[in-house]
């Protein structure tokens, strides 16, 4: 079946340093999305993203579509404390189905 | 426009017992997913609906899951004869329109099997 890599695994920074982290596929993905989650709670949408090579920003955040389609890229800059938790990517294949989420980023700013 | 409620939030229960969750989407978003996830895992489908229709079902999904959404409202997933196994959060999400792609989640229900 199909497996998303998110890499780093967990990050640990000071706070106002900016912060990657990239998730890569096996296959394709026709929109790539990316969530954060805190303990106890759902995740939450951060950034949707429908064309290879797009770049979107919401915010201090800015995500990328890989041109393969294959990869995407999400970028927090200047940190806060409030920016820990953990970052998920998920594919997807076609409009309206399931997701397929990576195993997560964990951050962790120290202030 | 409020988001997707989940109730419970957390569920206590000893093994073998049936359990029941509800998922309330946000209104007028037709489609209706349910997925689990474990401890340090992301998320995992288990299955989702169109209106009131099931559309498609994970492999996860063992005989002894059920989901429905009878009036395309809102969904209820049971799990029959708990096992310990089925330890872990299970969320629901809805999307609709437009904007079909994106999903958004519940608060989810956690779920202890002792």
């Amino acid at each position: 079946g199909q497996q998303l890599n998110q890499s780093p695994q967990s990050m640990f920074i000071q706070e106002g340093e900016d912060v990657s982290m990239n998730c890569t596929s096996s296959s394709i993905f026709n929109t790539w999305l990316w969530y954060k989650q805190d303990p106890g709670e759902g995740p939450v949408l951060l950034i949707a993203l429908y064309k290879a090579g797009e770049l979107t920003s919401n915010g201090r955040l800015t995500a990328q579509f890989g041109i393969t389609r294959k990869d995407s890229f999400l970028n927090i800059s200047a940190s806060i404390p409030s920016d820990v938790g953990i970052y998920f990517c998920a594919g997807q294949n076609n409009a309206g189905n399931m997701l397929t989420f990576g195993g997560g980023t964990r951050l962790m700013v120290k202030p | 426009d409020t988001g997707v409620s989940q109730d419970p939030r957390h569920k206590i229960t000893k093994r073998g017992q049936n359990v029941t969750f509800r998922c309330d989407p946000i209104s007028e978003h037709n489609r209706l997913y349910w997925y689990r996830q474990t401890l340090g895992q992301g998320p995992e489908f288990l299955t989702y609906f169109q209106n009131e229709a099931q559309l498609e079902k994970s492999r996860l999904l063992s005989d002894r899951f059920s989901a429905e959404r009878p009036k395309g409202s809102f969904s209820t997933l049971e799990i029959q004869r708990t096992e310990q196994g089925d330890s872990a959060m299970y969320l629901c999400a809805s999307s609709q329109g437009g904007q079909i792609y994106e999903q958004y989640f519940g608060p989810g229900t956690r779920l202890t099997v002792t």
